[in-house]
């Protein structure tokens, strides 16, 4: 059974501090993405990776980055949070193979104050 | 980049009724068209697809049918039952040439009534 976890299930965090979420997925895939989730906007993409060391910016970069330092782990990090990006955050992975299933987290909801 | 646009956002139907989610994508090298379904409070998971070599794809009492001219794509769910409700997104994907990357619409909130 294909397991995506994600650090936190909730994290509160003030604005400005610097944010860390966590992915691990167990099934040996390269590509790792990150999305936001808001209500209306559906799915956006942030970041994903398709390879280790490897990223490649979404749809909507800005205010995020992420490392990805070992094959099944892949990180977002906020630089300096803002009440702005509290959301909920979604990590997902697939196989590189083309049109392939991709796996989601079961999320964390980030809320900044 | 790739644009796509899901309707209708809320949908309500009775329990046995038929429900039609419908999408459309602005990129014309998009070739995989996955939909996914999301719980209240869990993660989204994948209950159909379909690739661009193909029109229409049947699963149980699902359905997805693909119109690459009009560039459109639409989820059926037959005889609804109340575990059918649930928030369906849709997807579209370049495979190769966007990095297996995708887009996603914006959601339909499908409530089935007794």
């Amino acid at each position: 059974d294909v397991k995506v976890t994600q650090s936190s299930r909730y994290l509160v965090k003030r604005t400005g501090e610097k944010v860390f979420l966590e992915c691990v997925q167990d099934m040996d895939h390269e590509n790792m993405f990150w999305y936001r989730q808001d209500p209306g906007l559906g799915l956006r993409l942030i970041y994903f990776s398709y390879d280790v060391k490897m990223k490649e910016k979404g749809d909507i970069p800005e205010g995020y980055s992420v490392s990805r330092e070992k094959k099944e782990r892949f990180s977002l990090i906020l630089e300096s949070a803002s009440t702005n990006q509290t959301s909920m955050y979604l990590c997902a992975s697939s196989f590189v193979q083309p049109n392939t299933e991709a796996f989601f987290g079961q999320g964390t909801r980030l809320t900044v104050v | 980049g790739e644009n796509v646009e899901q309707h209708p956002s809320t949908l309500s139907v009775q329990e046995g009724d038929s429900a039609v989610i419908k999408c459309t994508y602005s990129d014309s090298a998009s070739n995989y068209f996955p939909w996914y379904k999301q719980e209240l409070g869990k993660r989204p998971q994948l209950i159909i697809d379909i690739r661009s070599n193909v029109g229409e794809k049947k699963d149980q009492r699902i359905a997805v049918t693909l119109n690459k001219t009009a560039k459109h794509f639409s989820l059926h769910i037959t005889e609804t039952q109340p575990e059918d409700s649930a928030v369906y997104f849709c997807a579209a994907s370049r495979g190769w040439g966007g990095g297996n990357k995708l887009t996603f619409g914006t959601g339909t909130q499908l409530k089935v009534e007794l």
